[in-house]
């Protein structure tokens, strides 16, 4: 079952705008992480905030985690037409051993017009 | 660094035929692969963990026989779909993680193979 829920499912703006994504996750996590796909291509990290952390920036990207309401937003200002993309959040729950899996969200898919 | 290269991009056979799909670590170990289906304006669902040296787990409603994984060392790992059929027809990705420290460790992916069985 998905473990995250990213909400919007799909978000128009304009170049310029900010875009925020949010994303709801169930169980007690390890970390929380963002993705984001070009149409028909692979998955590029993003952002990794550990779950003792609550805010984290990357260029223009500003991750927060609340886990007392477990849920994470990704900001992405002053959006380019180039950041339009599906945007995906995935939590990684302790389930022993090494392997430590991303379970992923439905996705948000954002598009940035010129 | 970190780069995991696919191959190939696009597969079309026809029903019956059995289709391999390679994932490598370019440059880096890869202790651990994971091979994910994707189907179309939806998320990816994990298929399967492939560990070096040791059996590949799979997730539960995943057929091992269906989809025979192979992860013979550090950098590659192999997928093969068996006797495909039109509904085996998706988009498989497959990602890599480097070694220790296992937690709070990315995944690098692949660009994705997308597959259509006629």
């Amino acid at each position: 079952s998905q473990q995250g829920e990213e909400d919007p499912q799909a978000l128009s703006i304009q170049e310029g705008e900010n875009a925020t994504m949010n994303c709801s996750y169930k169980t007690s996590i390890n970390n929380l992480q963002w993705y984001r796909q070009n149409s028909g291509r692979g998955l590029v990290h993003l952002i990794l905030i550990r779950s003792n952390e609550r805010e984290k920036h990357s260029g223009r990207l500003r991750v927060t985690l609340d886990t007392s309401k477990k849920s994470s937003s990704l900001l992405i200002t002053a959006s380019r037409a180039a950041d339009t993309a599906s945007y995906f959040c995935a939590t990684v729950r302790n389930s022993g051993g090494s392997n430590y899996k991303l379970t992923f969200g439905k996705g948000t898919l954002l598009t940035v017009n010129p | 660094g970190a780069v995991v290269s696919q191959h190939p991009s696009w597969v079309i056979c026809k029903s019956g035929t059995s289709v391999k799909i390679e994932c490598r670590s370019l440059d880096f170990q890869a202790t651990t692969m994971f091979w994910y289906r994707q189907f179309p304006k939806q998320s990816l669902m994990l298929m399967a963990t492939s560990n070096e040296g040791s059996k590949a787990t799979y997730e539960q409603g995943v057929e091992k026989d269906k989809f025979l994984i192979n992860h013979a060392s550090l950098t590659l790992s192999t997928l093969t779909v068996t006797s495909a059929h039109p509904e085996d027809s998706s988009f498989y990705i497959c990602s890599a993680r480097k070694r220790q420290p296992y937690s709070n460790q990315p995944q690098h992916f692949g660009d994705g193979t997308r597959l259509s069985i006629l």
